[in-house]
């Protein structure tokens, strides 16, 4: 069964900072793997999409990682700004099923 | 274009009662995804469908739970009777066909039920 861990579970950096998020996948046959931002009582916004054959994909300030073999995918958000703060998931996506979460990293970003 | 839209926003009832949550998606999406939220579990998938159909309901925990798609631009997610430890976030989520695999889901702001 697909388990997804995310580390950590919170962190707190201050304003200016490059920072690494981290997800780990058990089950190395996906489909794709995602990852979105869930602001307080909001539902959750796709940031980034990799396909299985891609290796990483980029979006302004945000680039993610996919090593399928070793089950592994970052989150690089560049010169991070107290707007960045929020609860960061990534899902990974397997045949007959739907997206399977972690449960997210909390990030907080001090001005 | 307007996102996935989900009512009611909040839901505070009493156990036993009845609940029905609401979900329009994206116009054009053909596929749609109930998901629940919950600190201890995260974010579980209870149904998908696909062209109104569904496609896998494994998630869904027990047969109180029901959900429906008459049309494409409807769906709900019923829970009858409603027990405490339904309470969580449920989102309903939406994406374009193309088998789904290869296209973002966009989700709505949930319903925040509460069973008393």
């Amino acid at each position: 069964k697909q388990e997804v861990t995310q580390i950590p579970a919170a962190l707190s950096v201050p304003e200016g900072e490059n920072l690494v998020l981290n997800c780990s996948f058990t089950d190395s046959a996906i489909y794709n793997l995602q990852w979105f931002r869930q602001d307080p009582g909001k539902g959750l916004t796709s940031l980034l999409l990799i396909q299985s054959s891609q290796r990483e994909q980029t979006s302004g300030r945000l680039n993610a990682s996919l090593d399928k073999s070793s089950g592994r995918s970052t989150l690089y958000i560049a010169a991070s700004q107290p707007g960045d703060s929020a609860t960061y998931l990534c899902a990974v996506l397997q045949a007959g099923t739907a997206l399977i979460f972690g449960k997210g990293t909390t990030l907080s970003v001090s001005s | 274009d307007a996102g996935v839209i989900q009512s009611p926003r909040h839901e505070v009832t009493e156990m036993g009662q009845e609940v029905t949550l609401r979900c329009k998606p994206i116009s054009g999406h053909n596929s749609l995804f109930w998901y629940r939220q919950t600190m201890m579990r995260g974010l579980e998938l209870l149904i998908y469908f696909n062209n109104n159909v569904p496609i896998d309901d494994s998630g869904m925990p027990e047969d109180r739970f029901s959900a429906k798609m008459p049309n494409a631009s409807f769906s709900t997610l019923k829970i009858q009777p409603s027990e405490p430890r339904d309470s969580a976030v449920y989102f309903c989520a939406s994406s374009l066909p193309d088998g789904y695999s290869n296209q973002p889901q966009h989700f709505g702001d949930g319903t925040r039920l509460s069973i008393l």
